[in-house]
């Protein structure tokens, strides 16, 4: 059974950093893209970053650029996402998906599993 | 990459169909054939119910179907029943290995 596991969520001051981590179980981990969607509370869902199998490539919504970075230890099964210089909109529950395998094309250029989500809150 | 627009809610009765739309632009919704849609109740993580305009996962009742026509998307509840009561939410490849998602519908059963 594919399980995605998100851990790291918390309070933090505007300015401050945070790192969330994505623990998979279920499937052949290094072989799979992965991406971190966030939704703000009472909002809908917003595609924050993604990461090729290897890690190689990384992927950024323009919200996050430059402050986030996406990464993934691929002999611990975890994926991150490291976030610094937050800021109050970046109040939300960030969740780990997971893509079908393969390039992004026919049959797999979606979402096919979801951890529950860890809640980041950026307060002072 | 702005969001996808979505209704902010419909309803139905019990047996009825409602159809949920999905406008994006030429650059995502348009452009590629790889809309996909997810049913998220209250609390829960979003599942998919949908893939690449039309597709249904295994699992997925049949009652649920999918169309695109231009840069907009359409999501079809048919025979609704109860526990189709949540919020539903299109998302587009909008290239680059990036994707953009609606804001999301909130679908009532009355």
């Amino acid at each position: 059974e594919v399980r995605l596991l998100e851990s790291g969520g918390g309070l933090v001051q505007p300015g401050g950093s945070l790192r969330l981590s994505c623990a998979a179980s279920g499937f052949s981990f290094s072989s799979y893209a992965m991406n971190w969607v966030r939704q703000a509370p009472g909002r809908g869902l917003e595609w924050v970053s993604g990461i090729s199998g290897s890690g190689g490539s990384t992927y950024y919504a323009d919200s996050v650029k430059g402050r986030f970075t996406i990464s993934r230890d691929n002999a611990k099964n975890t994926v991150y996402l490291q976030m610094t210089s937050l800021r109050a909109e970046d109040t939300a529950v960030y969740y780990c998906a997971k893509r079908p395998l393969g390039y992004c094309g026919e049959n797999n250029c979606y979402f096919d599993c979801w951890g529950q989500g860890t809640l980041a809150t950026v307060s002072s | 990459q702005s969001a996808l627009t979505q209704p902010r809610s419909v309803s139905g009765s019990p047996g009825q169909s409602v159809t949920l739309s999905c406008t994006g632009t030429s650059s995502d919704v348009g452009g590629f054939n790889y809309v996909s849609w997810y049913q998220q109740h209250p609390g829960k993580a979003p599942q998919v119910i949908i893939y690449d305009v039309t597709k249904r996962p295994s699992g997925v009742p049949g009652r649920f179907s999918a169309s695109k026509s231009g840069n907009t998307a359409s999501l079809i509840i048919s025979g609704l029943q109860a526990e189709d009561e949540a919020d539903y939410y299109c998302c587009a490849f909008a290239g680059s290995y990036t994707w953009v998602f609606g804001g999301g519908t909130k679908l009532t059963v009355l």
